[in-house]
């Protein structure tokens, strides 16, 4: 089965520049997620999704960073505009369900890296 | 307060040797799973091994064993017999709630595999 699939791989801008990254998940897989990961930590979730509805972004800067996954499937993250501490890798990861117990993982992408000059 | 903590920003290890990862973590929620990921340097992430609140035993995969100490509320990850390609940053996770299943990561162990 094809993996969880990104684009773009990296990505340079200027700050307060916009700029877009697109996932796509592993197919029937109902939950998506965004993560950034900046050099050295963890990654920290940005949003998550359940089919084409949020379940969470509290820890979404909505300023300036927006999500979307319209039908259910695929999604686009975006910045605009961008700061230099917006450089990091962005994380898609997917899981087949929301709730219940079970250690379905989620499965990760290869990641963009973002780079803001 | 931090969810998931990682006490060793880097570890060394001798080829051949074990080695173990700490990781606490911190929830009230009785329902929840524990979560070892490798990342190499190519900066994917590797599911290793899962750990449920409720299983009795603790969870192997491998050459990877979960310590699992629920009253301490630690979560170690053993590695046995290590290999040069173990060389990665490990990533412990805990999915906390029954519901929505949010992920909390810790800050990683980078570790180093010597020859």
């Amino acid at each position: 089965e094809a993996g969880v699939a990104q684009s773009p791989r990296y990505k340079i801008i200027e700050k307060r520049q916009s700029v877009a990254f697109w996932c796509n998940p592993i197919s029937g897989h109902a939950t998506l997620y965004w993560y950034q990961q900046i050099l050295g930590q963890g990654p920290k979730l940005l949003i998550q999704f359940q089919n084409n509805g949020v379940v969470d972004d509290s820890q979404l800067p909505k300023d300036r960073f927006s999500a979307e996954r319209l039908k259910g499937v695929d999604s686009t993250l975006k910045i605009q505009p961008a700061k230099l501490e917006d450089s990091a890798v962005y994380l898609c990861a997917s899981s087949t369900r929301l709730s219940g117990g079970g250690s379905y993982e989620q499965y990760f992408g290869p990641g963009t890296r973002l780079t803001v000059t | 307060a931090q969810k998931i903590t990682q006490t060793q920003p880097g570890m060394f290890v001798q080829e051949k040797e074990a080695v173990t990862l700490d990781c606490t973590y911190d929830t009230s929620d009785p329902s929840y799973g524990l979560f070892w990921y490798k990342q190499p340097s190519s900066g994917e992430m590797i599911f290793l091994i899962y750990q449920g609140s409720y299983d009795q035993q603790n969870a192997t995969e491998g050459r990877y064993s979960l310590n699992f100490q629920k009253a301490r509320k630690s979560a170690n990850l053993v590695i046995s017999a290590s290999q040069l390609g173990d060389s990665a940053m490990y990533f412990c996770a805990m999915r906390d709630g029954y519901n929505f299943n949010k992920f909390y990561f810790g800050s990683g162990t980078k570790l180093n595999v010597k020859p």
